[in-house]
């Protein structure tokens, strides 16, 4: 079955502070990887979009790494500011005959404090 | 500024209530898609569309309908056969013809609740 599992589902760190986010992956045939950001009410933004070939890709202080042989990605945010606060959400995209199809991750819940 | 316009962001459904969610872009994107997003869960298909009149079933399709009669609009009706229809919905909208890396905005929600 595709799958995509996120880890830790919530986490609270303190501002300034570094955070790793994990996702871990059993979709295939994999097409690409996709990191979003998620305020609470709003539509995802995209932070990071990463195929077979590339091992990390930087957005700011997102860097995103990927790991194609193990099935592993994960999100680093860098000097975390309070507007960090968001879900963070996994996203794998599988080829298939009549285009790509997305599977989600249940996203991780980012709360920085002060 | 090109975007994806969801409407309303609020909207509250009674028992046996036929609703519509709407949804607009003007990205010119072809394809378009309703996606459900229930608290600690992923985000789940429920229709998508490629092209102007057509459009197919995803995941989670019983209850719902929706059209595609024009390229920027992609409304989506939650009857009353969907028996657990409050949740965020979300619309969204790509161009597959950008290559395999294509990006999907997202629009900015919909929360239905049941009252």
């Amino acid at each position: 079955k595709n799958q995509v599992e996120q880890s830790p589902q919530s986490l609270i760190i303190l501002e300034g502070k570094n955070c790793t986010l994990q996702c871990n992956y059993t979709v295939s045939p994999f097409s690409n990887l996709r990191w979003y950001k998620q305020d609470t009410g709003r539509g995802p933004v995209s932070l990071t979009i990463m195929t077979f070939s590339e091992n990390t890709k930087s957005n700011g202080r997102y860097t995103a790494t990927l790991d194609a042989d193990t099935k592993q990605s994960s999100l680093h945010i860098t000097a975390s500011q309070l507007s960090d606060s968001a879900s963070y959400i996994c996203v794998v995209s599988m080829i298939k005959a009549a285009g790509n199809k997305l599977t989600f991750g249940g996203g991780t819940r980012v709360l920085v404090k002060p | 500024d090109g975007g994806i316009t969801q409407s309303p962001k609020y909207l509250f459904r009674k028992e046996g209530q036929n609703v519509t969610l709407s949804c607009e872009q003007n990205l010119n994107h072809d394809a378009m898609y309703w996606y459900r997003q229930d608290p600690g869960q992923g985000l789940r298909l429920i229709y998508y569309s490629q092209i102007v009149n057509d459009f197919q079933k995803g995941d989670i399709a019983e209850g719902y309908s929706v059209s595609r009669e024009k390229k920027e609009s992609f409304p989506l009706t939650v009857t009353s056969a969907q028996k657990n229809p409050t949740a965020f919905y979300l619309c969204a909208s790509s161009s597959p013809a950008a290559g395999a890396n294509y990006g999907y905005t997202f629009g900015s929600g919909t929360r239905l609740t049941v009252v």
